[in-house]
């Protein structure tokens, strides 16, 4: 079974700093992992999608890695503002499924206060 | 634009009443879900479709129905047999092919309270 697991749970940090948010995933046997961003009340939004032969995506002010033998993956933001502020999920999709399911962990919650 | 729309965002329901959500999309997508959210927990997969007239459980199917007629409308039945539908429900959907590398893009969900 796939366990994903973020940390922090919620981080509040003043605009202008980088951050990094943490993803762990206890089987290395996936296809990609993905990153969403979810604002109150919302969907989410897809950021970035890191494939299990690529180590690193970025867009923007986005970079995330991956490390699927260690099965980790980081999110950092660069130069953070108060627009960022939201839950960020982590995703993975496991090898073997039949269909292209994700496993989720429960998220960070930033706040970038300004 | 292309995306996903569900609707209503809320519904209130009295408890042993079914209820229907629904979700269309415009992307063309092959493979719609449907996930369930609740405060402090992860996502989690309720029923999955990959084709029209066909779909399968996901982890928390019980209490649920779906169906699949048309490839833009995957819309989910909450009946009076789930325990506690209570919940944020999200629509999503993506392409399918054999790279297993297309993004899921969500709709912006149905909040379920029933008392």
């Amino acid at each position: 079974k796939q366990e994903v697991t973020q940390i922090p749970a919620a981080l509040s940090v003043p605009e202008g700093e980088n951050l990094v948010l943490n993803c762990s995933f206890t089987d290395s046997a996936i296809y990609n992992l993905q990153w969403f961003r979810q604002d109150p009340g919302k969907g989410l939004t897809s950021l970035l999608l890191i494939q299990s032969s690529q180590r690193e995506q970025t867009s923007g002010r986005l970079n995330a890695s991956l490390d699927k033998s260690s099965g980790r993956s980081t999110l950092y933001i660069a130069a953070s503002q108060p627009g960022d502020s939201a839950t960020y999920l982590c995703a993975v999709m496991r090898r073997g499924s039949t269909l292209g399911r994700l496993y989720f962990g429960r998220g960070t919650q930033l706040t970038v206060w300004p | 634009d292309g995306g996903i729309t569900q609707s209503p965002k809320y519904l209130f329901r009295k408890e042993g009443q079914n209820v229907t959500l629904s979700c269309e999309q415009n992307l063309n997508h092959d493979a719609m879900y449907w996930y369930r959210q609740d405060p402090g927990q992860g996502l989690r997969l309720i029923y999955y479709s990959q084709i029209v007239n066909d779909f399968q459980k996901g982890d928390i199917a019980e209490g649920y129905s779906v169906s699949r007629e048309k490839k833009e409308s995957f819309p989910l039945t909450v009946t009076s047999a789930q325990k506690n539908p209570t919940a944020f429900y999200l629509c999503a959907s993506n392409k399918q092919g054999r790279t297993y590398n297309s993004p899921l893009h969500f709709g912006n969900g149905t909040r379920l309270t029933v008392t």
